[in-house]
């Protein structure tokens, strides 16, 4: 069945760079679906950050400006996330999600803490 | 962008029913039919249980009944059941993004 993982460091310290990257077995990452990163914090709730197609588009949320990119390497059936200059705002539990052609996520990684602490 | 506004909770006994409100814009909910609600229990990921406004993915059961009207959607849970407890998050299509709601807590009493 489809199943996506997250890996990455656990903890990032502040102004440094947050990477991590989602792996998608059962299902190939190079059919027609976005793919992408949707955080969890108590303070913020639910965000979407951003999304890639095989094709190479991607698309962000305005709120993160100019600090993240959304990648796909399609040959190693994977898609990343980087996020520059963390503060502690940026504190949550990162999802990578399969998207739907009508924008709905369908299918959730389990999600990853990511704390930003000194 | 601003998040879409949920009622914080709601709350109804076994088989009753109960529905959750998700106030958008024009810019969103009132121009797309990409609404999707999700389901979440504690400590696990969100769950889609309705897409485009209506629709219900495999497995879902039609205890679970979605609508739209002008900006606001609907989820409406009928006969609630013990295991529908959770946390319960609209999210709408706007234009090159998506926005989530600010998530409501269902209590079954």
């Amino acid at each position: 069945q489809v199943q996506l993982q997250e890996s990455g460091p656990g903890l990032v310290k502040p102004s440094e760079t947050l990477s991590l990257t989602c792996g998608v077995s059962g299902f190939s990452i190079s059919s027609n679906y976005y793919w992408a990163w949707i955080r969890q914090s108590p303070e913020r709730g639910l965000e979407w950050i951003g999304s890639v197609h095989h094709s190479g588009y991607t698309s962000y949320n305005p709120s993160f400006k100019s600090r993240v990119t959304v990648s796909i390497d399609t040959s190693r059936s994977h898609f990343s996330l980087t996020l520059t200059s963390v503060a502690a705002a940026d504190t949550a539990v990162y999802y990578c999600v399969r998207t739907m052609q009508s924008a709905a996520f369908d299918m959730w990684g389990q999600g990853t803490l990511v704390t930003v602490s000194s | 962008q601003s998040a879409l506004t949920q009622p914080p909770s709601a709350s109804g006994s076994p088989g009753q029913s109960i529905s959750i409100s998700c106030t958008g814009t024009s810019r969103d909910i009132g121009t797309y039919n990409y609404v999707s609600w999700y389901q979440q229990h504690p400590g696990k990921a969100p769950k889609l249980i309705i897409y485009e406004v209506y629709k219900r993915p495999s497995g879902v059961p039609d205890r679970f009944s979605a609508s739209k009207s002008g900006n606001t959607a609907s989820l409406t849970v009928f006969g609630l059941q013990a295991e529908d407890e959770a946390d319960y998050y609209c999210t709408s299509y706007a234009t090159t993004h998506y926005v989530f709601g600010t998530g409501t807590k269902v209590t079954v009493l």
